[in-house]
């Protein structure tokens, strides 16, 4: 039972294409995330959805476009792959804002080439 | 902005030799911090939650503290299964749905 999950585990495509990852949570939280994790291993926000609102986006290209159709999945979608979106992206899911903790996926390693 | 600075960025440890992780935050009406660890190739995998000074928490072989500034993850008697990279995050503010995250401390674990 993988509370959160994620697809595809490993990406590889080239610039210019776009791509989509899919996310699912089944543990009935209403607030969703996308995290970057570069190659330092640095974790960093990319967007938080709240019952299905957009509640943050952090300075992140407009390339990326997060969509969340229902509170149980939010899916990151590229347009126009760069070299620079390669890393790791996790999604994660918390009851609620920042006072619980949040649960991640086991990622996705994007790379572009 | 909120800030979350962990020392060391790495550690080496001898089987059973405990030592203590440092996080140090800067945040502005801090609602939470958080300990996670993170195997390689893995997301990370949540282990604390302290909500004000003084609290603590304790798990097999880790414990949390907070203080007003700093939160500390004490090893005691590790052993090579802990070997991870350990990440701190804070959260702050009314409303917040973002965790800031230090960038972590490998540990290793030498049998």
């Amino acid at each position: 039972d993988t509370a959160v999950s994620q697809t595809p585990k490993y990406l590889v495509t080239q610039m210019g294409n776009d791509k989509s990852i899919k996310c699912e949570q089944n543990l009935g939280h209403d607030t969703m995330y996308w995290y970057k994790q570069d190659s330092k291993k640095f974790l960093k926000i990319m967007f938080s959805y709240n019952n299905k609102e957009l509640i943050i986006n952090e300075t992140v290209p407009n390339r990326f476009s997060p969509k969340s159709p229902d509170k149980a999945h939010l899916n990151l979608h590229i347009n126009s792959l760069e070299l620079g979106d390669s890393a790791v992206y996790f999604c994660a899911s918390s009851h609620g804002g920042g006072e619980t903790e949040a649960f991640f996926g086991q990622g996705t390693r994007l790379t572009v080439v | 902005e909120d800030q979350v600075t962990q020392s060391p960025e790495a550690l080496r440890l001898q089987e059973g030799e405990s030592s203590s992780l440092n996080c140090s935050y800067t945040v502005s009406g801090l609602r939470g911090l958080f300990w996670y660890r993170q195997d390689p190739g893995k997301g990370p995998e949540f282990l604390f939650t302290l909500y004000s000074a003084g609290e603590e928490k304790e798990k097999e072989r880790l414990k949390a503290t907070l203080t007003k500034k700093e939160s500390f993850l004490h090893i005691t008697a590790p052993k090579p299964e802990d070997s991870a990279t350990y990440l701190c995050a804070a959260s702050s503010g009314a409303g917040s749905y973002q965790l800031t995250f230090g960038k972590g401390t490998k540990l290793s674990v030498i049998p």
